[in-house]
């Protein structure tokens, strides 16, 4: 069991261009969470997943930012025209989608926007 | 609304010397509560978590949490910490039936252990 992969690791985008980050859940895991961490604001939940359906984006900014996850084994974060108060690490977890499931989470993308 | 507060950014203990990271949290009702842990370079991991029952609660490598409601509170206690325990630990709470994993996280609080 490799755990929540995460790529890239690092990203470096200019501003205004778009970056598009991928999560890899546990497999049988039918939960899907993104957080978005950062030194001023710390851990902030973005949205979730639950067998691919979206169920909570209460998190997620208005503009520019959309997640998807067009089957079991995948997710993806994009986030259009960067901003340099986009850069931030964002993490993604999965669990089994019972009720009171930890959740594991992936090492996290570095976004960088310059 | 919930909030979690963790007063302490920086902790630094004595190898061998017993923990305590403080963690107070907003609710009225009961809620889920978590400590989850960050070593470096690393994903966030679970360190134990409380839903009902015993309001002590054991986690992994020794590590154990006390809930009190009275006080809104849901420390982390450690009797002997080791040089591996350095790192940093988040406590969360979730409220949400239908979204467990919907944490609010704590800042943080980095711990340092002293050889």
């Amino acid at each position: 069991n490799a755990g929540v992969i995460q790529t890239p690791r690092h990203k470096v985008t200019g501003k205004g261009q778009e970056a598009t980050l991928w999560c890899e859940p546990i497999s049988g895991h039918s939960a899907v969470f993104w957080y978005r961490q950062t030194i001023v604001q710390g851990l902030e939940f973005l949205t979730y997943f639950r067998n691919q359906a979206p169920i909570d984006d209460s998190g997620m900014p208005k503009e520019r930012f959309s997640a998807q996850m067009p089957n079991q084994s995948h997710s993806t974060l994009k986030i259009q025209s960067t901003q340099p108060q986009d850069s931030a690490v964002y993490l993604c977890a999965s669990s089994l989608g019972v009720s009171n499931e930890r959740l594991f989470f992936g090492h996290g993308t570095k976004l960088s926007v310059l | 609304a919930q909030s979690v507060t963790q007063p302490d950014a920086r902790v630094t203990v004595s190898e061998g010397a017993s923990l305590q990271l403080r963690c107070k949290y907003s609710y009225s009702g009961t809620p889920y509560l978590f400590w989850y842990v960050q070593y470096p370079r690393q994903g966030l991991q679970l360190l134990l978590k409380y839903y009902s029952g015993d309001p002590v609660v054991q986690g992994v490598n020794g590590f154990e949490a006390e809930f009190i409601k009275s006080n809104s509170s849901f420390h982390l206690r450690k009797a002997s910490v080791h040089w591996s325990d350095s790192a940093v630990y988040f406590c969360a709470v979730s409220a949400l039936w239908y979204n467990q994993g919907k944490l609010i996280f704590g800042q943080g609080t980095k711990l340092s252990i002293k050889p």
